[in-house]
């Protein structure tokens, strides 16, 4: 079983839409979470991490579900700009390793 | 802004030789990560470094694989005998210490690795 899996879309999202994404991890000893951004040929980005509570940045919200073992993006107000894949990172207590999902592509049309 | 430097942003050598990718972290870090990518698939962990010693890798960093922290700011991969499947793109990452409820990492812009 993978350790982080997420939908690989692409999501084909109008600018101005809302737009969710989620991401399931396999092992309960999972102690941090993170969404990064990954541009076309480039290196993943920090957006945010996802933290107990819940938090937001802005047009964006992270959410942690560790009961149903997920967490979520919510992107809202699209930008052409926010086009890029989603990649879910999920690192195991006690470990210094990080599992990387596969990503969620978005394309945000104008 | 500080930022994680990789160096050669593209590498293109020969099966069996060996190469030295070369890493300068953020100044204050303490955590240091290599990463690799094969074009088209997800990205994968392959060791974690701190205080000077590996702390975790991955089944895909074997014997061929080793990495160094030469001086007080470079960190390099060295790949003794390449195949043609570690065609990659490698990524370096470093991280402070533990920061609210996680490790954020900063990764550098990666050296595309090209075996023939």
């Amino acid at each position: 079983r993978k350790e982080v899996e997420q939908d690989p879309g692409p999501f084909n999202v109008p600018e101005g839409a809302t737009v969710a994404f989620n991401c399931t991890y396999s092992n309960s000893a999972s102690q941090s979470f993170f969404w990064y951004r990954q541009d076309c040929r480039k290196e993943p980005k920090l957006l945010m991490s996802v933290y107990s509570s819940g938090n937001e940045d802005g047009r964006f919200t992270a959410q942690l579900n560790r009961a149903s073992q997920y967490i979520s993006l919510l992107i809202r107000d699209s930008k052409l700009s926010d086009s890029a894949t989603y990649l879910c990172v999920v690192k195991i207590y006690n470990f210094n390793k990080f599992y990387f999902g596969s990503g969620t592509k978005l394309n945000v049309k104008p | 802004e500080p930022e994680v430097t990789q160096t050669p942003s593209h590498q293109v050598t020969q099966m069996g030789q060996e190469v030295i990718l070369r890493c300068v972290p953020i100044s204050n870090h303490l955590y240091f990560y290599w990463y690799r990518q094969i074009l088209g698939q997800k990205v994968e962990f392959l060791v974690s470094f701190y205080n000077n010693e590996i702390s975790e890798k991955s089944e895909i960093f074997d014997d061929q694989f080793s990495v160094e922290r030469p001086d007080g700011s470079n960190f390099t991969l060295k790949i003794r005998s390449t195949k043609l499947e570690d065609s990659a793109m490698y990524f370096c990452a470093s991280s402070e210490a533990l920061q609210r409820e996680g490790y954020e990492q900063y990764f550098g812009p990666g050296t595309r690795l090209t075996v023939t």
